[in-house]
């Protein structure tokens, strides 16, 4: 098992609402992916944070939002909750960028969303 | 952007046999490309990766193929188990603190 954790493990929201998912990097890991996983689908790129910047993002609108914090954790938030929001979110989480490093991303056990 | 195929959806093998998944991408820049395996209510693990300046890399009882010309990459497993039995995702993405672009994943049964 990676050292990627994220909290909470299961969430039910009402359309409209706001939800904060949290996500904890591996020690040693300055940056966080987080994508999003509809059922029987690959995960999808929500955005990526790089020493507390956004450093790329997918296609999804502005709803989605996030936070990296110096000790490298991060949150999504997902603003004006809608039905197609329920999915299995994912963080994912990459070592410094060395010679031979950087460009694995070991992901945590995932957010299971559902947005009644 | 990124376009990432996966073939087949499903696969099912008896037990000591071998299975391949097969991937294409589209964008030539891409040049890092894992495997994931995803087990029912599981997080994907990353089983095995490969980058562009290498055509095969091993660990064990799996494998990877690039063909950058081609624009495809495979996943190799021999003396299949039914431990291998999950979801298999292949992904690209283009140099490090990159996004990740996944295929559509394949279900192998390994049947005993």
């Amino acid at each position: 098992e990676t050292g990627v954790t994220q909290s909470p493990t299961h969430l039910i929201k009402t359309r409209g609402q706001q939800v904060t998912l949290r996500c904890s990097s591996q020690s040693g890991h300055n940056t966080v992916s987080w994508y999003q996983q509809a059922l029987g689908q690959g995960p999808q790129f929500i955005f990526q944070y790089y020493r507390e910047e956004e450093n790329g993002r997918g296609n999804f609108p502005p709803r989605f939002s996030g936070l990296q914090f110096p000790n490298y954790s991060s949150e999504l938030n997902v603003n004006a909750l809608e039905l197609d929001d329920s999915a299995l979110y994912l963080c994912a989480s990459s070592p410094n960028e060395g010679k031979d490093t950087g460009y694995e991303q070991y992901f945590g056990p995932g957010t299971r969303l559902t947005v009644t | 952007g990124e376009n990432v195929e996966q073939h087949p959806s499903t696969l099912s093998v008896q037990e000591g046999d071998s299975a391949v998944i097969k991937c294409t991408y589209s964008d030539s820049a891409s040049n890092y490309f894992p495997w994931y395996k995803q087990e029912l209510g599981k997080r994907p693990q990353l089983i095995i990766d490969i980058r562009s300046n290498v055509g095969e890399k091993k660990d064990q009882r799996i494998a990877v193929t690039l063909n950058k010309t081609a624009k495809h990459f495979s996943l190799h497993i021999t003396e299949t188990q039914p431990e291998d039995s999950a979801v298999y995702f292949c992904a690209a993405s283009w140099g490090g603190r990159r996004a990740l672009t996944f295929g559509s994943g394949t279900r192998l049964q390994v049947q005993p």
